[in-house]
């Protein structure tokens, strides 16, 4: 099945203690991104990647990193979160240029206390 | 001034109705523009993609652009129960994936 998964699917943590969110696609899609979803604000994408080891940020990168070291992966890293980081993050891909559709994983929900 | 801004409703439609939704952007250079429905607790989806001024059919959805006045539309036609949801407008120009939303419009089709 196409899918584009996450892990962990909830997570709740402290300040400070540094933290990865996986994301993985089997769909061999050359575009990836990471958004968060806030209550009044939207979904804001964090990074977006268009290629393996290319990576760009997008509207609210501050406090996030990201690698795309194959073409399946695009990990999402807090290296300090803080409780402004609890939020609901989406990852999604997209096969390339030649398509709209953008698939988005379930969902992580992040409680930083 | 947001970059894409939609009024959050709820905005409430009988069944069988035409529902309504809008959504403008402030970026002149935006060429791509997508709608996408999110159901409570879930994830969105894509339901429509528009490029050029005019209308876009698709089944029960028309999209409608208007670059001039910066202006994205959707229209649902014969509204069901089902079609319940957030509805997200997004912009996005060519050459990059940067993909900005709106803060969605929750819509309720009332049986």
């Amino acid at each position: 099945e196409a899918q584009v998964t996450q892990n962990p699917r909830y997570l709740i943590t402290v300040t400070g203690k540094k933290l990865t969110v996986t994301c993985s696609q089997n769909m061999n899609h050359e575009y990836m991104s990471w958004y968060r979803q806030d209550p009044g604000l939207g979904l804001r994408q964090i990074y977006y990647s268009m290629n393996v080891e290319v990576t760009d940020k997008g509207d609210v990168p501050e406090g996030y990193k990201v690698s795309r070291k194959e073409k399946r992966n695009f990990p999402l890293i807090l290296e300090s979160p803080s409780p402004n980081q609890t939020s609901l993050y989406f990852c999604a891909s997209r096969r390339d240029d030649r398509t709209d559709t953008q698939y988005f994983g379930p969902g992580t929900r992040l409680t930083v206390l | 001034q947001k970059e894409v801004e939609q009024n959050s409703g709820p905005l409430s439609v009988p069944e069988g109705a035409i529902a309504s939704l809008n959504c403008t952007y402030s970026d002149r250079g935006s060429q791509s523009f997508f709608w996408y429905r999110q159901y409570s607790g879930k994830s969105p989806e894509l339901i429509m993609s528009i490029y050029s001024n005019g209308d876009k059919e698709d089944g029960r959805f028309t999209a409608q652009l208007n670059k001039a006045s910066q202006y994205v539309s959707l229209l649902i036609r014969d509204s069901q129960p089902s079609d319940s949801a957030t509805y997200l407008c997004a912009v996005k120009n060519f050459g990059n994936e940067k993909l900005t939303f709106g803060t969605g419009t929750r819509l309720t089709i009332i049986p």
